[in-house]
This record gives C-alpha cells, sequence and structure tokens, in this order.
C-alpha cells in the first residue's frame, strides 16, 4: 500500500503475556519510528531507527519493550510480561532519510495498534 | 528539543481562517518548527514547517516571527474536517527527527 501499515489495529492481551505489533513502512523510507500514545496525551516517542539499526531507543520505558527492524524495512515490537499500564495506542511513523541526505523530511504515521491489557 | 506553549483549545466557524499560536522562546537555530494535527482515531499527519521564513502548501500556511520565538498555523478556510489536535514540535534539522509532542491544541470547526 502507498502508507504505513499497522497490524494488528486492534490487540486484546491478558497481563503477563508477550505481544508483537508489526509495521510495515513506506517503501524506500529508511527512517522508522515507534510511539506509544496514551488517552488524552500526544504521542510519546519510543525508539528510532535508521535502516536496521536502532539509532536511538531512550524512550523506550524499560526492558520489557524491544524492537527489531532485521532487514531494514518492517519493524516489529515486542513487550514481554504486559501489564496494565502497557495499554495503549501504539504508532508507527517512517520518513526518507537516507545516508547522504542530512536534513529530515516530514514522518508519515500509521494509523496505530491500540494494544489493551486485561 | 526545544519545548512548545500551545493553547489548550480553540473554536472557528466554518469558512472562516483558523489562526493557531505557538510559542517557542527556546527555540535553537538549529531547529525546524513542524506541525502535525491528529483527527479522532487516526495517526498524526504532517501539514507544514519551516526555518524562519514563511512558508505556505496546499494545506496551510506557516508565519514564524523574525526572532522565531513564535509561529502561528494558518488555515485558511476551515472547514469541518479541519477538526483535530493540533501540534506544534520543534526539531533539529539533521540527525533523527525525534517529534517531541505536547498536549497540542485541540481545534473545533463549528458549522
Amino acid at each position: 500500500g502507498a502508507g504505513v501499515s499497522q497490524t494488528p489495529s486492534n490487540k486484546v492481551t491478558e497481563k503477563g503475556k508477550y505481544v508483537e505489533l508489526r509495521c510495515d513502512p513506506i517503501s524506500g523510507h529508511t527512517a522508522l519510528y515507534w510511539y506509544r500514545q496514551s488517552l488524552g496525551q500526544g504521542p510519546e516517542f519510543l525508539i528510532y531507527f535508521q535502516g536496521t539499526g536502532a539509532a536511538d531507543d531512550s524512550g523506550l520505558p524499560n526492558d520489557r519493550f524491544f524492537a527489531v527492524r532485521p532487514e531494514g524495512s518492517v519493524s516489529t515490537l515486542k513487550i514481554q510480561r504486559t501489564e496494565r499500564g502497557d495499554s495503549a495506542v501504539y504508532l508507527c511513523a517512517s520518513s526518507l532519510r537516507g545516508l547522504f541526505r542530512r536534513l529530515n523530511t516530514e514522518a508519515f504515521f500509521g494509523q496505530g495498534t491500540r494494544l489493551t491489557v486485561v | 528539543d526545544a519545548k512548545t506553549t500551545q493553547p489548550t483549545s480553540m473554536d472557528c466557524a466554518e469558512g472562516r481562517a483558523a489562526n493557531l499560536p505557538c510559542n517557542h522562546s527556546t527555540i535553537s537555530g538549529n531547529e525546524y518548527v513542524y506541525w502535525y494535527r491528529q483527527i479522532h482515531s487516526q495517526g498524526p499527519q504532517y501539514i507544514i514547517h519551516g526555518l524562519k521564513n514563511n512558508e505556505t502548501n496546499e494545506m496551510a500556511s506557516l508565519i514564524i516571527t523574525e526572532d522565531r520565538k513564535s509561529s502561528t498555523l494558518i488555515l485558511p478556510h476551515a472547514t469541518l474536517r479541519d477538526t483535530a489536535v493540533y501540534y506544534c514540535i520543534v526539531c533539529l534539522i539533521q540527525g533523527a527527527q525525534k517529534l517531541v509532542f505536547g498536549q497540542g491544541t485541540r481545534l473545533t470547526i463549528n458549522p
């Protein structure tokens, strides 16, 4: 598709379970971002990938959260031992920023995955 | 990244120009001003960005003061579909576009 795709759109899981959230960025976009948004709040930065590597993971709240992007396109956000406080909408975004392209371009966001931990 | 200050909410009549202010008094010379909006239940959508000159595109205009400490997003002819939360963000020109979202302005367009 033409935009950023996130699956599933909704996920309900029990406390303590493991979940994986998937993001398909726009083809050719080298930069990929994960954000988390709680009700009534602005999105909160989690992690940024440039290519396959995590260039900035300073927003990950703790070691239960992990993200990968093994081939530089699709990314998976993994949450272990989920807690009720992890309930939020998880947003993925991508942007076009090559190695020799120093200036940032706009980020395109997906519709998000609504995670509910019960 | 510099912090921004925006009004919590604003109302505007349909067909009128909506002017959304943003203060970013601690912005540095290597930071852009970006505007995104988020319509209910959707991901944020890019609107416009600028460094120091005024910018215009098909969606909006961005007016940045000469000292760069504040800016105004202008939607020239607001429609009901412009009802959304509007975020003003300052972001480094180079490096990761790590968008730091505040609370934004909830803009309601009234018929």
